[in-house]
């Protein structure tokens, strides 16, 4: 089975710069989780969706991130004005009912 | 929210020893506490997990354990090989779905030969 696919792979950008960021879950699966994880640190959860639905956004920081998932398979996560705080591997995970979370290979930003 | 403290943050071991690292949380709440792996370049991967309704879980030289009481769970891996060098992460979630992983900080696991 496909496991999760991220893309771009990597991103680099100047503070100010907006960026999206692309995730395909794996198949069947209704829960889709976006996380940012600072280096050398554990993910922090963004955001996740179940089908088309926000259900928990509290920990986007709204102003400037923004994340679709408008037919309940693919998302995207958007910043609009990155910052040099925004540097992190952005990592998209998935699952079916809540049970195990599979994750993507992650977005790599850096924020000069 | 939930905190979850994970300790140590580098741990150094001989190949063939057993290797231990331990986790607290805050929210009394908490019923799902799995761990992940992550090689350097890598997706995190869960290694077991363990639900509220267990102490104790057992898959493959994994032995995971957890204490409610003192809201303490740890991982403990036996017989430790080169391949098992990686970051650790534990988590918890204290929603229903078990959806909301609130994560450690990380282990750093160096086996050496």
């Amino acid at each position: 089975e496909a496991g999760v696919t991220q893309s771009p792979r990597y991103a680099v950008l100047q503070e100010g710069q907006a960026v999206s960021f692309w995730c395909d879950p794996i198949s069947g699966h209704d829960t889709l989780y976006w996380y940012q994880q600072p280096r050398d640190q554990g993910p922090q959860l963004l955001v996740y969706f179940r089908d088309e639905a926000v259900i928990d956004n509290s920990q986007l920081p709204s102003d400037r991130f923004s994340a679709v998932r408008p037919k309940g398979t693919n998302s995207t996560l958007k910043i609009q004005s990155a910052k040099q705080g925004d540097t992190a591997t952005y990592l998209c995970a998935s699952s079916f009912a809540g049970y195990e979370q599979y994750f993507g290979p992650g977005t790599r930003l850096t924020v000069l | 929210g939930e905190q979850v403290e994970q300790l140590p943050s580098i741990l150094r071991v001989q190949e063939g020893s057993s290797a231990s690292i331990n986790c607290t949380y805050e929210n009394s709440a908490s019923n799902y506490f799995p761990w992940y792996k992550q090689e350097p370049g890598e997706n995190p991967k869960l290694i077991i997990d363990i639900r509220s309704n267990m102490e104790r879980k057992q898959t493959q030289g994994l032995i995971v354990l957890l204490d409610k009481k003192a809201k303490r769970f740890s991982l403990h891996i036996t017989d430790t090989q080169p391949g098992d060098s990686a970051m650790y992460f534990c988590a918890a979630s204290a929603d229903s779905g078990y959806n909301k992983l609130t994560f450690g900080k990380g282990t750093v696991l160096l086996v050496s030969p």
